[in-house]
């Protein structure tokens, strides 16, 4: 079984422009996360879908974030525009339904704004 | 105060010894218990995870949560190289959903 994947594995991109992190589950998982690490933090979560539906977004540090759920399948994060804070590795993660404690994780996208 | 704390170390043993890991927590409400390894520029892998208290085994990992205290363990018996990695503890609420993370600690196993 294929595991949770992330596209790119990095990106480095100027301060102002935009970059769109691409996150796919593992195949049959209903529930989906974002979450990230800035250089010498924890692991923070940004938000969680069920399906297509955002269920909890409250992570989402402000509104130059944008994350969507295709069809409940593939997900996407915007950062728009990005900001050097912004730095960081993004990790997705999935789970079946109904555990959602049973969460596996992509291998992340590092992204640095410089 | 974070939610949870965890000791980044870096730890180091020798091949064949029990490891012992920690995270202490403030939030009374954490019901699930998780523990990741991750290997460096991988993502974390779920080793195990607990409901409540009690202990749990899976072969040479056993997982120990203590809410009355609000501390949680990994243990590693006989301990291999290839577990040489960072590993994170991570707690959540009951709805199990958003995961609250320790920093990670560093774990060296000298052959």
């Amino acid at each position: 079984e294929a595991g949770v994947t992330q596209f790119p594995s990095h990106s480095v991109i100027e301060k102002g422009q935009t970059v769109t992190l691409r996150c796919d589950p593992i195949s049959g998982h209903d529930n989906l996360y974002w979450y990230r690490r800035v250089m010498g933090k924890e692991i923070k979560f940004l938000l969680h879908f069920v399906k297509e539906s955002k269920q909890d977004e409250s992570g989402m540090p402000n509104n130059r974030f944008l994350a969507e759920r295709t069809g409940g399948t593939y997900s996407t994060l915007k950062v728009q525009p990005a900001e050097l804070e912004d730095s960081g590795v993004y990790f997705c993660a999935s789970s079946p339904y109904p555990s959602p404690y049973e969460q596996y994780f992509g291998p992340g996208t590092r992204l640095t704004v410089t | 105060q974070k939610e949870v704390e965890q000791d980044p170390g870096p730890l180091s043993v020798p091949e064949g010894a029990i490891v012992s890991l920690n995270c202490t927590y403030s939030n009374s409400a954490f019901q699930y218990f998780m523990w990741y390894r991750q290997y460096s520029r991988k993502g974390p892998e779920l080793l195990m995870y607990t409901y409540s208290s009690g202990n749990k085994e899976d072969g040479r990992f056993t997982a120990q949560v203590d809410k009355s205290s609000k501390y949680i363990s990994l243990f590693i018996r006989d301990s291999q190289p290839s577990d040489s990695a960072t590993y994170l503890c991570a707690m959540s609420l009951n709805t199990g959903n958003q995961f609250y993370f320790g920093t990670g600690t560093s774990l060296t196993v000298i052959p």
